[in-house]
């Protein structure tokens, strides 16, 4: 199985960066997924990383170390729509998705 | 494209009832999930099909059952709801099941609730 811890709640200024970090436990291991989810909707994909190292896209890069078992979202220039849950998920042997309990973010003015 | 969709949107069931929840994607995907969301504990899933006509068992697959006859639905079966069944309900697809970044897709959830 798999254990997912990242931090609770975070809470940041409009402009600011803010670095949601994920570490996990895992029986096998198949990339690691960071997903975004609004109050009451549904999650939607953000990032992939299988190998170690770094992935940007746009505003959002996501960091792998899956000799650490960690990985990191960075969130950069932070906007008020940016105010979600971030789901950090790990794939495991069997392609099959174990999430965390998700990190919600506040963005302040 | 209407990705994926679910139906109902809201229930409140009382507890013993059986119910169905509706998924249908039109995306084609192979693989589609059902997942229980309560707070605190994140996303778990419940069953899986990784192609039409096979299902598996995921993590809280109790008190559930699902079928997957064709490639678009995949239902999910409540046979007798208990209060703890209580919870938002999401179907999720994806294009296959493998290595590469195959993400899955949410539908909107059912809020369901067991009196």
């Amino acid at each position: 199985g798999q254990n997912i811890d990242q931090p609770t709640e975070m809470t940041a200024t409009e402009g600011a960066i803010v670095q949601i970090n994920c570490t996990y436990q895992t029986s096998g291991f198949n990339g690691l997924f960071w997903y975004q989810q609004h109050a009451g909707e549904a999650p939607t994909f953000l990032s992939y990383n299988v190998l170690d190292g770094l992935e940007e896209k746009g505003r959002f890069s996501s960091f792998l170390s899956r000799s650490k078992g960690y990985s990191y979202l960075l969130l950069k220039e932070l906007q008020m729509k940016d105010s979600a849950s971030y789901l950090c998920a790990v794939r495991d042997s069997d392609y099959k998705l174990s999430f965390g309990a998700g990190t919600t973010v506040t963005v302040r003015a | 494209i209407a990705g994926i969709t679910q139906a109902p949107t809201s229930q409140i069931l009382a507890a013993g009832r059986r119910m169905t929840l509706r998924c249908t994607q039109d995306m084609r995907h192979n693989a589609m999930y059902w997942y229980r969301q309560d707070l605190g504990l994140g996303l778990r899933l419940i069953h899986y099909s990784n192609t039409a006509g096979t299902t598996g068992k995921g993590e809280v697959p109790d008190g559930y059952s699902v079928s997957r006859a064709n490639t678009d639905d995949f239902p999910l079966t409540l046979a007798s709801a208990v209060p703890s069944q209580t919870s938002v309900y999401f179907c999720a697809s994806s294009p296959y099941v493998g290595t590469g970044s195959s993400e899955q897709y949410f539908g909107p959830g059912t809020r369901l609730t067991v009196t």
